[in-house]
């Protein structure tokens, strides 16, 4: 157990539908990320918050958009979804980021959740 | 884009070290080198990071290049767990870990 929890686990949902995925970060880390790792893209960085606040961007599409609550856990929200969206969502999490000096923690990720679009 | 280049696999004999390359070319001096693996589908595993000196934790050793355009990651005696995906990333002050394609590493028994 990373102490990355994420849910649910698997997601099937049928194409138009919109759905949200569930990060809880490491107890203590302030800062969360999502990634998709679809088979033939590799992991892509989506969208990373601190604090609750969004600090980067990455490859998220305009349908997808994100948020981190009081409580530091984070919501992946999808809709429009469509037969490409299958994959799976990873949420990372960590201490910090660089700009107050915790470069030197890596992310611990979550086991993730396996979204199928049929 | 990420700004690492890996053999895409490699084989390795259970019980030998296993040495995976990196090549990072372009890192600037800010920037750390990071090793991550991903076994089957689950969530990336860190492994450990370093900015100009070799690090060993109990899990690995990274060694930098003087010049910090590559490095190598040694798994000392490399078990039929350590099958995997591992990843070499540059991070640098926007915080961002961008994956590569990573090396496929498969330990021979």
């Amino acid at each position: 157990d990373s102490g990355v929890t994420q849910t649910p686990k698997h997601l099937i949902t049928a194409t138009g539908q919109r759905v949200t995925l569930r990060c809880s970060p490491r107890s203590g880390d302030l800062s969360v990320y999502w990634y998709q790792q679809s088979l033939d893209q590799g992991l892509q960085f989506l969208i990373q918050y601190y604090n609750g606040e969004e600090r980067a961007k990455g490859n998220i599409l305009e349908r997808f958009s994100a948020q981190q609550f009081p409580d530091l856990h984070s919501e992946l929200n999808l809709s429009s979804l469509e037969l490409g969206d299958s994959a799976l969502y990873f949420c990372a999490s960590s201490v910090g980021w660089v700009g107050i000096g915790q470069i030197n923690y890596g992310y611990t990720f979550g086991s993730g959740t396996r979204l199928t679009v049929v | 884009d990420a700004k690492t280049t890996q053999p895409p696999s490699m084989d390795c004999a259970e019980g030998r070290a296993a040495n995976l390359p990196c090549n990072h070319s372009t890192i600037s001096g800010n920037e750390y080198v990071y090793w991550y693996r991903q076994i089957h589908s689950q969530g990336p595993q860190y492994i450990i990071h370093g900015l100009k000196n070799n690090e060993t934790n109990e899990m690995a050793s990274l060694i930098i290049t003087e010049d910090r355009k590559s490095s190598t990651l040694i798994l000392p005696h490399a078990t039929l767990r350590d099958t995997a995906v591992y990843y070499c990333i540059v991070r640098g002050l926007d915080d961002k870990i961008i994956f590569g394609k990573g090396t496929r590493l498969h330990i021979l028994p």
